[in-house]
């Protein structure tokens, strides 16, 4: 079992929709959490920190369920612009800093 | 403020050759990380340093790999001799810790291809 898994998709949405993402991990000491965006040949741009009580940051909602060990990322009113690879991403335990990063989801937004 | 810079964006070596890849990371950050993405798997860990000092080196996949952050500032990752598997992009990351939050940052990465 990967340590942390996505759904690979891609999921191809028409601009203006509402995509959510899930991730879950499976060491349940892990710190903290991330989401991350790749685009095409280039390296991952952090996203947003994903806090134990959800945040939000414009359009994109994070949320994080300790308990179920699982992720999730909301885009809404998406944009052209979103169109990318979108990677969930832990921590190790204790004071362990290695990411360790899914395999990522590949979003397609469409006009 | 400039981001984390990687020198060389490309290299093609043969195998057995040895290749040098350098990071320069956040101006001030302490921490730093090498990651790589070989084909079709996902970006793992190779090490982390904080300033000069090797924190954690699990992910070093065998010896042939020397990392090496002299004085605390930029890294070099060395692979000597270089073998086909090797081939891939090489990411390096840096860090400034607050509190319990540790964010890292991505330079635009090496890509490798050892023939």
């Amino acid at each position: 079992r990967k340590e942390v898994e996505q759904d690979p998709g891609p999921f191809n949405v028409p601009e203006g929709a509402t995509v959510a993402f899930n991730c879950t991990y499976s060491n349940s000491a892990s710190q903290s959490f991330f989401w991350y965006r790749q685009d095409c040949r280039k390296e991952p741009k952090l996203l947003m920190s994903v806090y134990s009580s959800g945040n939000e940051d414009g359009r994109f909602t994070a949320q994080l369920n300790r308990a179920s060990q699982y992720i999730s990322l909301l885009i809404r009113d998406s944009k052209l612009s979103d169109s990318a690879t979108y990677l969930c991403v832990v921590t190790g335990s204790g004071s362990a800093r290695q990411l360790t990063f899914g395999s990522g989801t590949q979003l397609t937004v469409l006009p | 403020e400039a981001g984390v810079t990687q020198f060389p964006s490309h290299s093609v070596i043969e195998k057995g050759q040895t290749v040098t890849l350098r990071c320069d990371p956040i101006s001030g950050h302490d921490n730093l990380y090498w990651y790589r993405r070989v084909m079709g798997k996902e970006i793992k860990f190779l090490l982390h340093f904080v300033k000069e000092s090797k924190q954690d080196e699990s992910g070093m996949p065998n010896n042939r790999f020397l990392a090496e952050r002299t004085g605390g500032t930029y890294s070099t990752l060395k692979v000597q001799p270089a073998e086909l598997e090797d081939s891939g992009v090489y990411f390096c990351a840096s860090s400034q810790d607050w509190g319990q939050i540790y964010e890292q940052y991505f330079g635009p990465g090496t890509r490798l291809t050892v023939t």
